[in-house]
């Protein structure tokens, strides 16, 4: 398995305040990328990095901003969280396009927006 | 539009008793169809990738197969360990830098 850590595991928050997650990898892999997960929808891509500095909008990336500094830290911001915010996100990472397309998984990190 | 749809939503199995997931999917020049399970609680773990049609991979009880249109699951003697989300997914587009998921195959075995 990738190591993919994510932090923090759990976060309740209130409306409005503004909220970072942290993904960490130590498998030197090319790509990140910041998935939701709610009941009845899967999952769904937020963004996408394909290098340090690079990034890429997915499909609901609104009220999402993401940063990647180093190639083994990926982080997303909520600038100001609101309720439809409350989800799980996972942090998946790929090694570059030689390296096949399958993407590996972080644990999770459940957000709670009251 | 790329889409990738599994059924059934949810599957109850008796252990022992064989049964088959299905996904299929609509998407233009497949590179890869990847199957994952999912605990409660925890993140996706990556279980096969197949790439072209009548290729098969198995892992213990799994088998994962692939047609032009659509990948099962079959899982043969089920175990109340087997119990899981089992996620199936497609790259998006031609860099493959996204995969499409659908909604998941709830699977409970019960003893």
């Amino acid at each position: 398995d990738a190591g993919i850590t994510q932090s923090p595991r759990h976060k309740v928050t209130e409306t409005g305040t503004p909220v970072t997650l942290r993904c960490h990898q130590t498998e030197n892999h090319r790509y990140m990328y910041w998935y939701r997960q709610d009941p009845g929808h899967g999952l769904r891509l937020i963004h996408y990095s394909y290098g340090v500095k690079d990034t890429d909008k997915g499909e609901v990336s609104d009220g999402y901003s993401v940063s990647r500094s180093k190639t083994e830290d990926f982080l997303l911001t909520l600038e100001s969280a609101t309720s439809s915010q409350t989800s799980v996100y996972f942090c998946a990472t790929k090694p570059g396009l030689a390296g096949g397309y399958e993407q590996y998984f972080g644990p999770g990190t459940r957000l709670t927006v009251t | 539009e790329d889409q990738v749809t599994q059924s059934p939503e949810a599957l109850r199995l008796q252990e022992g008793e064989s049964s088959s997931l299905n996904c299929s999917y609509t998407v233009s020049g497949l590179r890869g169809l990847f199957w994952y399970r999912q605990d409660p609680g925890k993140g996706p773990e990556f279980l096969f990738t197949l790439y072209s049609a009548g290729e098969e991979k198995e892992k213990e009880r799994l088998k994962a197969t692939l047609t032009k249109k659509e990948s099962f699951l079959h899982i043969t003697a089920p175990k109340p360990e087997d119990s899981a989300t089992y996620l199936c997914a497609v790259p998006a587009n031609q860099a493959g830098t996204a995969l499409i998921f659908g909604k998941g195959t709830t699977l409970s075995v019960s003893s």
